[in-house]
């Protein structure tokens, strides 16, 4: 069965810190996704990013990346220079989806908090 | 504008007291679901449509209902609700049931059963 761990539970830190957010997975497939989702205080779901498991290449995007390695079943997302604004929860996700209920796995969520 | 919509956003109800989340997308996407958040727990998911007149269980569809007769809308229904079913409820959708396309969420909806 598919997993996804996200040991922090709750991480603070001061603007302009750089923070990841850690995320590791199980899954027997060898086709699945991956993704990370943001969930500010407002409670909505805020897409982030997807990569299937034939892609390793690390992705960055502004001041957010992520690093995806499938050795250590992991895809962990780093936040360059913190702001206020990216308080939030973080959830990452896991879909076998291959052929059937695009059903997603959720870790926990990790709960960054920015400080000014 | 591409959205989800959910209603309500936040209820209040009785145990027992039938209740009906609505949720619709503009889409046009085959696959809709629903999910539950609850504290440590994340995203659960409680039923799924992989497209008109088709749906199924998720991992905790206990106490609900749903239906999917219209491509773009896909309610979801507690037909006597207990207190265990106070949570957070998303509506999901995606363009098909599978090749891992990404799942747009609902803004939310806050149920309390008390």
């Amino acid at each position: 069965a598919q997993k996804v761990t996200q040991a922090q539970t709750e991480i603070s830190v001061v603007e302009k810190e750089d923070v990841t957010l850690d995320c590791v997975y199980e899954t027997r497939d060898t086709t699945y996704y991956l993704f990370w989702y943001k969930q500010p205080p407002s409670g909505e779901l805020v897409f982030l990013i997807r990569r299937n498991s034939f892609d390793e290449q690390n992705e960055i995007s502004g001041r957010y990346s992520w690093n995806f390695q499938k050795s250590t079943s992991s895809f962990n997302f780093t936040i360059t220079a913190s702001q206020v604004v990216d308080s939030a929860v973080y959830f990452c996700a896991l879909s076998e989806g291959a052929y059937n209920n695009n059903d997603m796995r959720f870790g926990a969520g990790t709960r960054l908090t920015v400080k000014p | 504008e591409a959205q989800v919509t959910q209603n309500p956003r936040y209820l209040i109800t009785v145990t027992g007291k039938k209740l009906t989340v609505t949720c619709s997308q503009n889409m046009n996407h085959e696959y809709m679901s629903w999910y539950r958040q609850d504290p440590g727990l994340g995203l659960r998911q409680i039923y799924y449509s992989m497209n008109v007149e088709v749906t199924d269980k998720g991992d905790v569809p206990e106490g609900y209902k749903v239906s999917r007769k219209e491509k773009r809308n896909f309610p979801l229904i507690l037909e006597s609700p207990s207190p265990n079913q106070t949570s957070l409820y998303f509506c999901a959708s995606s363009l098909t049931g599978g090749d891992g396309n990404t799942i747009y969420f609902g803004e939310g909806s806050w149920l309390t059963v008390v």
